[in-house]
């Protein structure tokens, strides 16, 4: 049972580089999410969804896109990556409404820099 | 709007001495808190949650907390802090039915 996986670990972008940040769960949970990690500043949730084909926008959703076209991922795509976009980005997931007032299961992160 | 206030931002301990991490909530119903651990270049862990059930709760690795409605206050300890306990905290509270809102973060520096 892999639980979330992100990949890439770890990536370096140009400015106005365009990349995806995949987000995989193998424990057919409904919500998914996209946090940003910034020093200091906790985590800030970027877009999340509450099932397949079902999107809504967080805290920070500005320069983001995603999509929900299965239950098991739930990509995060950067289109025109600027300087303010690096952080440590956490996927992270629950069952239901109900589960995820229980917390969440996060991945490992992908560590991004835009230069 | 429910969130949460991290009063440390660095707390240093010698191995072997009791730890504290202390965090206040605003809510305006009974909420959900919750302590996640990240240990350098790791994912988040879940360390212990309070649901409205026994308001000291036990976590993983010793820790525990204590939920008091009465101060707002949602403190985490350990009686005795182990080198592997350096990490970072973060406190946490549910926000609606299934978002979170995360504290700023406690970095624990454990001394030999």
């Amino acid at each position: 049972n892999a639980g979330v996986t992100q990949t890439p670990k770890f990536r370096i972008l140009k400015i106005g580089q365009s990349m995806t940040l995949q987000c995989a769960q193998d424990m057919n949970h409904n919500y998914m999410y996209w946090y940003r990690q910034d020093p200091g500043m906790g985590l800030k949730l970027i877009y999340y969804s509450v099932g397949a084909g079902i999107t809504d926008k967080g805290e920070v959703p500005n320069g983001y896109n995603v999509s929900r076209s299965t239950t098991e991922d739930f990509p995060l795509r950067l289109e025109l990556a600027a300087p303010s976009q690096t952080s440590v980005y956490f996927c992270a997931s629950s069952l239901d409404r109900g589960e995820a007032r229980y917390g969440y299961t996060f991945g490992s992160g992908t560590r991004l820099t835009v230069v | 709007a429910q969130s949460v206030t991290q009063l440390d931002s660095h707390v240093s301990v010698s191995e072997g001495t009791p730890v504290l991490l202390r965090c206040n909530y605003s809510s305006s119903y009974s909420p959900s808190l919750f302590w996640y651990v990240q240990h350098p270049n790791k994912g988040l862990q879940l360390l212990l949650k309070y649901t409205s059930a026994a308001t000291l709760v036990k976590g993983i690795n010793g820790f525990e907390a204590e939920f008091k409605k009465s101060e707002t206050s949602f403190h985490l300890t350990k009686p005795s802090a182990h080198m592997s306990d350096a990490a970072e905290y973060f406190c946490v509270v549910s926000v609606g039915d299934y978002k979170l809102s995360f504290g700023a973060g406690t970095t624990v520096t454990v001394r030999a």
